[in-house]
């Protein structure tokens, strides 16, 4: 199975600061035959389900604010958040579809300072 | 806007075996561009693909899980299933349908059921 390793484990930034997340994967994540990386970014809120921001690693779901970016490829991916807002309090995980199993991050809990 | 909702009974007792429905509104489950998914999250722990079927009756489970694991799809009621037999305390969850879209790769999560917690007790 592809292991995803997430750091840190916990964040705390001031409101319209800069976030990020990074993320690790055991193996390449990148499919040489489209050049994708098989990567997704999930926020979740507590009492809700998970929320996809951004697959292909780098490309934003629909309508999720373009504060949110995603960067990286084969195995090392960051998730950004340019400038906190107060809604943007969750968890966050990174996950893979590169193969199966699918697998996850053990998340990172975004706070505010 | 297609819409997942999660049913089936909170308690289940040791040994037994968990089954969980997964109704799907405002779109068809028969489209071969979306694939049908359970996933767990375990209390205070992350999470964890229990696996898909394809509107073609195709499945793929997690390894870990595929001794125990069914995953089934009723298209005239537009819903799919899982069953997960000899459950322990340990597969105390709550329990996610989901729906994975090809056009975003399959394996990416566009839309999840609000999610129901199965307890697993005596």
């Amino acid at each position: 199975d592809i292991v995803m390793t997430q750091s840190p484990d916990s964040l705390a930034v001031s409101l319209g600061e800069r976030a990020t997340i990074n993320c690790k994967s055991s193996q390449s994540v990148l499919y040489s035959s489209n050049k994708k990386n098989y990567l997704t970014w999930y926020q979740q809120k507590p009492g809700q389900p998970p929320k996809l921001l951004i697959y292909w690693a780098s490309t934003r779901e629909s309508g999720v604010p373009d504060r949110f970016s995603g960067s990286g490829s084969g195995t090392d991916f960051t998730l950004t958040i340019s400038s906190l807002q107060a809604e943007d309090v969750a968890v966050y995980y990174c996950q893979q579809y590169y193969d199966t199993p699918y697998t996850f991050g053990q998340g990172t809990k975004l706070e505010i300072k | 806007q297609v819409h997942l909702q999660e049913s089936g009974p909170g308690l289940v007792k040791p040994s037994q075996t968990l089954s969980l429905t997964c109704t799907v509104s405002s779109g068809s489950i028969d489209n071969s561009n979306y694939y049908w998914n359970w996933i767990r999250q375990r209390p205070g722990k992350g999470l964890e693909w229990i696996g898909f079927i394809e509107s073609s009756g195709n499945t793929n489970y997690n390894t870990s899980l595929m001794s125990r694991v069914t995953i089934s799809v009723e298209k005239s009621e537009n819903q799919f299933s899982l069953k997960l037999t000899s459950v322990t305390v340990a597969d105390t969850a709550v329990y996610y349908c989901a729906r994975d879209t090809i056009a975003s790769g399959v394996g990416s999560f566009d839309c999840w059921g609000q999610g129901t917690l199965v307890t697993v007790s005596s």
